[in-house]
């Protein structure tokens, strides 16, 4: 089984401001990895997502993330935030082996200071 | 592709009555799931779909819960009796296998969420 920790449930940051949302997992096989986003009173929206090869991989809306397998880390960056990324994000994780489900962590709300 | 369909968006209904919230996924996918999303317990997956036959429920609260996919571009979440516990909202999903390079077996990809279904039980 997997399991997801996002620390912050909260990150409020200054527009024009870098902003890194932190994820952890724990798994005991390899797996994929996913960051979702969702806007107020809407669905989730795949950001970007960890398959295999570059660690780093980039998404829409200029995050990217760092898949750390020592440190079982991947955090999500982004060099300068706007308004219109205030929303909710969810790391989740699936694992390599046929198994379909996802396991999200309890989100980060990102609340963007003007 | 109009992306994952869900219907209706707003639900409010009286404890005790029978909810049937409807999903239409994304064409040529085959694994549909429904998730709950509240405040208290964030996003917990409920049960999930893989060519038309229930694959794991383990999510399912209790038997008042029930899904079903009758064919690969419809499913149903219903809820007989509804309690005011269960007011939430209810995402559905859905996604495609495919097959990566490395492995001999097929793997899932992205999942798509509709936009949910809030439902409220007075």
């Amino acid at each position: 089984a997997q399991s997801v920790t996002q620390l912050d449930s909260q990150v409020p940051v200054f527009e024009e401001a870098p902003v890194e949302l932190r994820c952890n997992y724990s798994s005991s096989v390899s797996v994929y990895l996913f960051w979702y986003v969702q806007y107020p009173n809407q669905g989730l929206q795949l950001l970007l997502k960890y398959l295999s090869g570059s660690t780093l991989v980039k998404g829409i809306n200029g995050f990217e993330a760092e898949f750390n397998k020592s440190q079982t880390s991947f955090h999500l960056r982004k060099p300068s935030v706007h308004i219109s990324d205030t929303a909710e994000y969810f790391c989740a994780v699936s694992d390599r082996f046929g198994n379909e489900k996802l396991t999200f962590g309890t989100g980060t709300r990102l609340t963007i200071i003007p | 592709d109009a992306g994952v369909i869900q219907s209706p968006r707003h639900e409010v209904t009286e404890m005790g009555q029978e909810v049937t919230l409807r999903c239409k996924p994304i064409s040529g996918h085959n694994s549909l799931f429904w998730y709950r999303q509240t405040m208290m317990r964030g996003l917990e997956l409920l049960i999930y779909f893989n060519n038309n036959v229930p694959i794991d429920d383990s999510g399912m609260p209790e038997d008042r819960f029930s899904a079903k996919m009758p064919n690969a571009s419809f499913s149903t979440l219903k809820i007989q009796p509804s309690e005011p516990r269960d007011s939430a909202v209810y995402f559905c999903a859905s996604s495609s296998d495919f097959l990566a390079s490395s492995q001999n077996h097929p793997s899932t990809d992205t999942q798509y969420f509709g936009p949910g279904t809030r439902l409220t039980v007075l």
